[in-house]
């Protein structure tokens, strides 16, 4: 097991395009998770998914933001036009359902100039 | 709304020495807490896992507690090591089974030989 992964581990974009990131969690973990971390703070919530059922959204996930785990299996969360503000680390976390422990991928920084 | 602060924000002390982190959390109604690592612009790695039924765990040279009715938890750190230079993140869960977790700012630690 090779735990949470993420691609890209960077994106630089230029404002008003589109990205989009993916993420791979452990195989056995029907939870997935995205957070947002800005530099010097905690990580905060975005959305999470029970196997392909998004199950709740954060107020800080606007109408530009949307994600997907279509197969129960990776997810991907894409923006539309970024904006600077979109400037942060993206991450990835996941766990089984029943057991507390979140395991997080090493992020996707993305800088939007 | 759950609000989770650590205290301090930066700490510098000598190889060798023990030393304490400190957590707290506004609404006490928490399942779980969880202690982070994270070293500069990489993801999260998780320490130690706090279930609501237990008061403390430890690994290795970490130890972590959890005191709900006073909303506080601790991390000590036992015989400081340069490799422990991190910023440590708390979080805390406030719905069973949700999962989603509620982060401090983080406490930057920097070990000097």
């Amino acid at each position: 097991d090779t735990g949470v992964s993420q691609d890209p581990r960077h994106k630089i974009t230029k404002r008003g395009q589109n990205v989009t990131f993916r993420c791979d969690p452990i195989s056995e973990h029907n939870r997935l998770y995205w957070y947002r971390q800005t530099l010097g703070q905690g990580p905060e919530f975005l959305t999470y998914f029970q196997n392909e059922a998004q199950l709740e959204k954060s107020r800080l996930l606007s109408d530009r933001f949307s994600a997907e785990r279509p197969k129960g299996s990776f997810s991907t969360l894409e923006i539309q036009r970024t904006e600077q503000g979109d400037s942060a680390m993206y991450l990835c976390a996941s766990s089984l359902s029943g057991i507390a422990e979140a395991f997080f991928g090493q992020g996707t920084r993305l800088t939007v100039v | 709304k759950q609000e989770v602060t650590q205290i301090p924000a930066a700490l510098s002390v000598p190889e060798g020495e023990n030393l304490v982190l400190n957590c707290s959390f506004t609404d006490s109604a928490i399942y779980n807490l969880q202690w982070f690592r994270q070293d500069p612009g990489k993801g999260l790695t998780s320490l130690l896992l706090i279930q609501s039924s237990q008061r403390e765990q430890t690994s290795g040279r970490l130890n972590a507690s959890l005191d709900k009715s006073s909303g506080r938890s601790t991390l000590y750190i036992a015989a400081s090591q340069p490799g422990d230079s991190a910023t440590y993140l708390c979080a805390v869960d406030g719905i069973q089974g949700a999962q989603k977790l509620v982060f401090g700012q983080g406490t930057r630690l920097t070990i000097n030989p």
